[in-house]
């Protein structure tokens, strides 16, 4: 499967702790993308990191990618109850032009 | 602006039928995607369109799936004689090109009884 894999597949912290999730991938790569989906439906991008880009940062989220590993992972910083959701690792493959979606991590922040 | 809306956003239907779902692309996005999704599962890729090539078709589970794109905009999913495994969401996206961040519609969800 060239899917990304996410780890791990629960995860459950307390609010204002940071919560880190990782994600492999199998092949060669042109982007990685990471979205949320809450309550099992429509899913929002978070954050797209090239290839070539090792570390990309928005507000709380932060991004690293070792392409020597093919792996990522995307920290939250301070979570909030509102961060509760399904997170997804979402890898471009290179040549197939399209996203392979993982199982996701399914994060519970609690109060 | 508005966003990748899709239609209907629930549908029961019984085994055997046909079914058909709509999406509506953010208006300029040259690529649209669609997508399923079992309960508890991730996003199983179907089909990609992007400008006027041929579709990438290669996810499609069945030849009872099939689905075009009207004009680069409006695109219809068509699942004939419908089973019971076909129940899930069907999630649609567009974007800018191939490369870029998806936007997601808020799905459909199916129900085969």
């Amino acid at each position: 499967s060239q899917q990304g894999e996410e780890d791990p597949q629960a995860l459950s912290i307390q609010e204002g702790e940071n919560a880190t999730m990782n994600c492999s991938y199998k092949t060669s790569i042109n982007n990685l993308q990471w979205y949320r989906q809450n309550s099992g439906r429509g899913l929002v991008h978070l954050i797209l990191i090239r290839s070539n880009e090792r570390e990309k940062h928005s507000g709380r989220l932060r991004v690293t990618l070792d392409t020597s590993k093919k792996s990522s992972s995307l920290l939250i910083t301070a979570s909030r109850a509102a961060d509760t959701a399904s997170y997804f690792c979402a890898p471009l493959i290179q040549g197939a032009q399209k996203l392979v979606f993982g199982q996701g991590t399914r994060l519970t922040i609690n109060p | 602006g508005a966003g990748v809306s899709q239609s209907p956003s629930n549908k029961v239907t019984e085994k055997g039928k046909d079914v058909e779902l709509r999406c509506d692309p953010i208006s300029g996005h040259t690529a649209l995607y669609w997508y399923r999704q079992s309960l508890g599962q991730g996003l199983e890729f179907l089909i990609y369109f992007q400008g006027n090539s041929a579709p990438d078709k290669s996810g499609l589970p069945s030849d009872r799936f099939s689905a075009e794109r009207t004009g680069g905009s409006v695109s219809t999913l068509t699942i004939q004689r419908t089973q019971q495994e076909d129940s899930a969401v069907y999630l649609c996206a567009s974007s800018v090109g191939l490369a870029g961040e998806q936007y997601f519609g808020p799905g459909t969800r199916l129900t085969v009884t």
